[in-house]
């Protein structure tokens, strides 16, 4: 069975610095990977998702995720951080040899930019 | 323009009664979800559809019911036999007919429902 990984509950970033938001999977087939924003009360806004070519994916808000299938990860980046970014993130897999075809959600990572 | 309405955004629930979330989309997808958010926890799957007249537990569909008569709509129902129905809902949609697709899953804004 798929799983999904963030094993940071929060993580802290000043303003203006790099920002990694980490994620790891597991299936049993390939792989489609996706990331998604979550602001306070509101639903899953999607950002980006990595299908195939390119391992390095590129996102809305200049964020971005490469791909690693030897180490399994699908860690999201951003260059700049700014306080704006402040939410909670979600990584989710789907298993292209699943029948059922369902995709599965991390537990969430709140990311926290500090002014 | 093209989404995912969710109604209402706030409902209280009496114990012993069953209430219905609305879920409307108008993006022609095929596959809709009712997904569950607890604090700490993540999302949970409740019920998911792949076509019209066609739905399939997910991982905590108990005291959930759902229906999918027309292809924009998937109501979700909780009923009085969920014990613990506070919580954030979320319904989604995605083009695929769960197939294996990496189509993206589109959300609505939510519902936060509370017991009283």
């Amino acid at each position: 069975a798929q799983s999904v990984a963030q094993p940071e509950d929060q993580v802290n970033v000043a303003e203006g610095n790099p920002l990694t938001v980490k994620c790891t999977y597991s299936v049993s087939g390939n792989p489609y990977l996706f990331w998604y924003v979550q602001y306070p009360n509101r639903g899953l806004q999607f950002l980006l998702k990595y299908i195939t070519g390119d391992n390095l994916v590129k996102g809305s808000y200049g964020f971005e995720a490469e791909f690693n299938k030897s180490q399994t990860s699908f860690h999201l980046k951003k260059p700049s951080a700014l306080v704006s970014d402040s939410a909670l993130y979600f990584c989710a897999v789907r298993d292209r040899g699943d029948r059922d075809d369902k995709i599965i959600f991390g537990k969430g990572t709140r990311l926290h930019i500090l002014p | 323009d093209g989404g995912i309405t969710q109604s209402p955004k706030y409902l209280f629930r009496k114990e012993g009664q069953n209430v219905t979330l609305s879920c409307e989309q108008n993006l022609n997808h095929d596959a809709m979800y009712w997904y569950r958010q607890d604090p700490g926890q993540g999302l949970r799957l409740i019920y998911y559809s792949q076509i019209v007249n066609d739905f399939q537990k997910g991982d905590i569909a108990e005291g959930y019911s759902v229906s999918r008569e027309k292809k924009e709509s998937f109501p979700l129902t909780v009923t009085s036999a969920q014990k613990n129905p506070t919580a954030f809902y979320l319904c989604a949609s995605s083009a695929d007919r769960g197939t294996g697709s990496g189509n993206t899953i589109y959300f609505g804004e939510g519902s936060w429902l509370t017991v009283v």
